[in-house]
């Protein structure tokens, strides 16, 4: 089991340059999370998914869109980059149940607009 | 709002000790309380998880307290060791929420030998 993967690991863009970062999980999870981290801030959440087909905002999705087309992948857009949006971006998904139980998260991949 | 914070100054202690670390929350007990630690580059990765009606917890030479009275968790790490030095992070949930957890900051560990 490969886990939690996210691609790409490193990025650099220019502000206004749109791209998607995407994650896959391979352990049948119903939900999925995109989260940002930021020195001193903690990590914040985005966008997640119930399910697949479903999305929902979370505490930060100003500049963000995310889609779940399949069950095992969860992508993150940003349609026009901007430097406030560098920052590390990590992938976690978890089992649906009515307790909350572990996340589990990918590696981050390291986003810098400039 | 609510707000769950943890002590942002590094912790530094010598192998052997106790190290506790503490996670706050202001006005509603949170339904679950989850602590996860961090590795420089790498994801965060799943500890250990209380709930609202539990006291202590405990997973080897992990312990988490959790005290509704005083808004508080505690984090325990007995007879460290250097390979313990990393960031833990506690998060919170009211439960019933898609999963969501908020986290606090991160405090930074380091067991020095």
């Amino acid at each position: 089991n490969a886990g939690v993967t996210q691609t790409p690991k490193f990025r650099v863009l220019k502000t206004g340059q749109s791209m998607t970062l995407l994650c896959a999980q391979d352990m049948n999870h119903e939900y999925m999370y995109w989260y940002r981290q930021d020195p001193g801030m903690g990590l914040r959440l985005i966008h997640y998914s119930v399910g697949e087909g479903t999305t929902a905002k979370g505490e930060v999705p100003d500049g963000y869109n995310v889609s779940r087309l399949k069950k095992q992948n969860f992508l993150l857009g940003l349609e026009s980059a901007a430097p406030s949006q560098t920052s590390v971006y990590f992938c976690a998904s978890s089992y649906s149940s009515g307790t909350p139980i572990a996340q589990f998260f990918g590696p981050g991949t390291r986003l810098t607009v400039l | 709002s609510q707000k769950i914070e943890q002590n942002s100054e590094a912790l530094n202690i010598q192998e052997g000790k106790t190290a506790t670390l503490t996670c706050n929350y202001t006005n509603y007990s949170p339904a679950y309380l989850q602590w996860y630690r961090q590795d420089p580059g790498r994801g965060p990765v799943f500890l250990l998880l209380i709930r609202e009606n539990e006291k202590e917890k405990r997973k080897e030479r992990l312990k988490v307290t959790f005290d509704t009275t005083l808004k508080q968790s505690l984090f325990h790490i007995t007879a460290s060791q250097p390979a313990d030095s990393a960031t833990y992070l506690c998060a919170y949930t009211f439960g019933n929420q898609g999963g969501k957890l908020i986290f606090g900051q991160g405090t930074e560990l380091s067991v020095k030998p």
